[in-house]
Parts: structure tokens; C-alpha cells; sequence
């Protein structure tokens, strides 16, 4: 079965200080992956999707950028965070849409983001 | 106009209440209708999803898809306290529309609570 670990859980860092985010997905090949950031009173935002290494679509712009090094990892850094990127950062699979029609999506756990 | 609009609650019934929970969306081209239940600090997980209009059922949970209205909606039985969460509508297009399912769009979320 298909499984997606996100980490670290929790995270409190400075502001203007760099951030990397990983992300990877077992059980799975050349899948679709996503980065969302959810705040408070606003739903989930998305903000970067790949569709194959090295591919990656950013959908707002902002402080953030992702790198999808390997098939299954994704990538969120930043090289000096604002205290607006404090939020809980998602990170999401789905089966490549050229499979079949609809392609749900699976999340991790989440990090939760503080900048202080 | 927002793409899809759904009541942040919160809604708070007692145990063994029917729960409707709705979405409504403004883009005619979503085929795909999903709902994820996220707990608190844990990422969103895959409940239901429909295709087009119509009706699915799995357990205590209902999915209806009205496509003439843009209307949306999800119905728990028997409503327990495990079922308190953030519930999340979804949805998306598909490459025959001339769209991307690679992406979703969210509500914000309702906050359901259930009370024993």
C-alpha cells in the first residue's frame, strides 16, 4: 500500500532563517505531489505541484520554493522565512492523471510552521 | 466570487444526529467532488468522492452532487463523537474539459463537533 511521511511534525524557527521541508511516498511510481499550506480561516492553498522530476509548477507567488530531486521526493525550502509563512504545511500524492480520469489525493500528517 | 464556498460552522449537534454538511461552487467544468475529514493537527483524509451528479453511500455517510444547483453535499447518520473534525469539500476538472485534475480546489472547511 501507498504511504507519504512528512517531517518534522513541529517546527519553531527564527524569522529570516532558512527552512527545508521533506516530503516522500512509498508504494507508489511517478506520482503527482503537492505542497499546501493551510492557515487559520483561510482553507488550503496550494502552492506548488510536480508531475515528474524536476517539474514544478508554483501556483501563488511568495518566499517559498520546491525541488523534486528524486521520483518520490518533494522539496519545500525557503531561504529566509517571513513571519506570514508560519502555517501548517501539507504535503499530498495522487496517480498521475494520464492513468485514469480522476485522481484523488492522499495527504500526510503535516508540519506545523511557526515563525517567531 | 469564490470557486467554492462552504460554511465554516461551527457546528455542534448531539450524538446520534443526522449532520448535513454543504458546498456550493461557481466553476460549471468540476466533475469530481470529494470530501476529506481532517482531525485536529493531522492532515486531511480521503472520505468519499462522487463522479457527476447523483448520490453515494458508504456506511453512515451520504455524498450527494447536485450539478444543476452547483451544490454539494455530505450527510452523516448516526452521528458519533469520533466523527468531530474539520470537514473538507473538494474538487476538480478534468483534461477533457480543457482543465487539469491535477489539481483540487477546497472549501475552507466546517468545524463539526459531536457531543456525547
Amino acid at each position: 500500500s501507498q504511504t507519504i511521511h512528512q517531517w518534522p511534525a513541529t517546527l519553531v524557527q527564527p524569522v529570516g532563517s532558512p527552512l527545508s521541508l521533506e516530503c516522500t511516498v512509498e508504494g507508489t511510481s511517478n506520482p503527482n505531489l503537492y505542497w499546501y499550506r493551510q492557515a487559520a480561516g483561510r482553507g488550503l492553498q496550494l502552492l506548488f505541484y510536480s508531475v515528474g522530476i524536476g517539474q514544478i509548477s508554483s501556483e501563488v507567488p511568495q518566499n517559498l520554493s520546491a525541488s523534486r530531486p528524486q521520483d518520490r521526493q518533494f522539496i519545500l525550502s525557503s531561504k529566509k522565512l517571513l513571519l506570514s509563512d508560519s502555517g501548517f504545511y501539507l504535503c499530498a500524492w495522487s496517480v498521475p492523471s494520464g492513468s485514469r480520469q480522476y485522481t484523488e489525493a492522499f495527504f500526510g500528517q503535516g508540519t506545523r510552521l511557526t515563525v517567531v | 466570487q469564490k470557486e467554492v464556498e462552504q460554511d465554516p460552522g461551527p457546528l455542534s449537534v448531539p450524538e446520534g444526529a443526522i449532520v448535513s454538511l454543504n458546498c456550493t461552487y461557481s466553476n460549471s467544468a468540476f466533475q469530481y467532488f470529494m470530501w476529506y475529514r481532517q482531525y485536529s493537527r493531522k492532515g486531511p483524509e480521503l472520505l468519499m468522492y462522487t463522479y457527476s451528479s447523483g448520490n453515494k453511500e458508504d456506511g453512515r455517510f451520504t455524498a450527494q452532487v447536485d450539478k444543476s444547483s452547483k451544490y454539494i453535499s455530505l450527510f452523516i447518520r448516526d452521528s458519533q463523537p469520533s466523527d468531530s473534525a474539520t470537514y473538507l469539500c473538494a474538487m476538480s476538472d478534468t483534461p477533457n474539459s480543457g482543465g487539469s485534475n491535477y489539481k483540487l480546489t477546497f472549501g475552507k472547511g466546517t468545524l463539526l463537533t459531536v457531543n456525547p
